[in-house]
């Protein structure tokens, strides 16, 4: 049974760094069939994706964020890691990681419960 | 960026309603839409891909219809359960954007 865990501080000052890990079990992550996305809900608000890592290590992200995020992933631990650097009060969200099916049109079916992660001094 | 609008934002409906949300595309997408569902505190969860495949598992009275700019998820007949925020997710190119989501409250 695959599952997506997501782990990191709960609590990041403001323009520090913030990184997130996805543990994932149950699959492995360097599967040609799907890609794994990272999206994020602030507080009483709306989805909104963050980006993408394909199996081979390529990534495309959200252009709003482009400039401060990078993801990566280590197959070996089976894990998706998650930097956003510069972050403001504006990044506080619940973070999620989740699985999307290569071949399969706008379905992500598999997500992580999210982590909170608050921006304050 | 593709702009995904839902309408409406909210409403309001009982057990054992028929219930339409839509979502239109700021440009064509094709059939490349999904709708997901979001309950206070939970991880969104996938109800339909492709715009009008059901996922495994969830209940048939959910479908979802459309292609190009105007998409529609239909409840046949509400349950306790479906009482949730839903969203529209567009991947037809980056970014993957979201609707805004509406909110179905209990009448």
């Amino acid at each position: 049974q695959l599952q997506l865990q997501e782990s990191g501080p709960g609590l990041v000052k403001p323009s520090e760094t913030l990184s997130l890990t996805c543990t994932v079990s149950g699959a492995s992550i360097i599967n040609s069939t799907y890609h794994w996305g990272w999206i994020r809900q602030p507080p009483g608000k709306g989805l909104e994706w963050i980006g993408n890592i394909y199996y081979s290590g390529s990534t495309f992200y959200n252009p709003s964020l482009e400039s401060r995020v990078t993801i990566s992933h280590d197959s070996s631990n089976k894990q998706l890691s998650l930097q956003l650097s510069s972050v403001t009060t504006a990044d506080t969200a619940v973070y999620y990681c989740a699985r999307q099916p290569i071949e399969v049109a706008a379905f992500f079916d598999f997500w992580g419960l999210g982590t909170p992660v608050t921006v304050s001094s | 960026a593709i702009q995904l609008t839902q309408s409406p934002s909210s409403l309001s409906a009982s057990v054992g309603d028929r219930v339409t949300i839509t979502c239109r595309a700021s440009q064509g997408i094709r059939s490349d839409l999904g709708w997901y569902q979001q309950k206070p505190g939970k991880a969104p969860k996938a109800l339909i891909y492709a715009a009008s495949h059901l996922q495994s598992g969830v209940p048939s009275r959910f479908s979802g219809s459309g292609s190009g700019t105007d998409f529609t998820l239909t409840i046949s007949s509400l349950q306790p359960e479906d009482f949730a925020t839903y969203y529209c997710l567009q991947d037809y190119n980056y970014p993957i954007t979201f609707g805004q989501g509406t909110r179905l409250e209990i009448k």
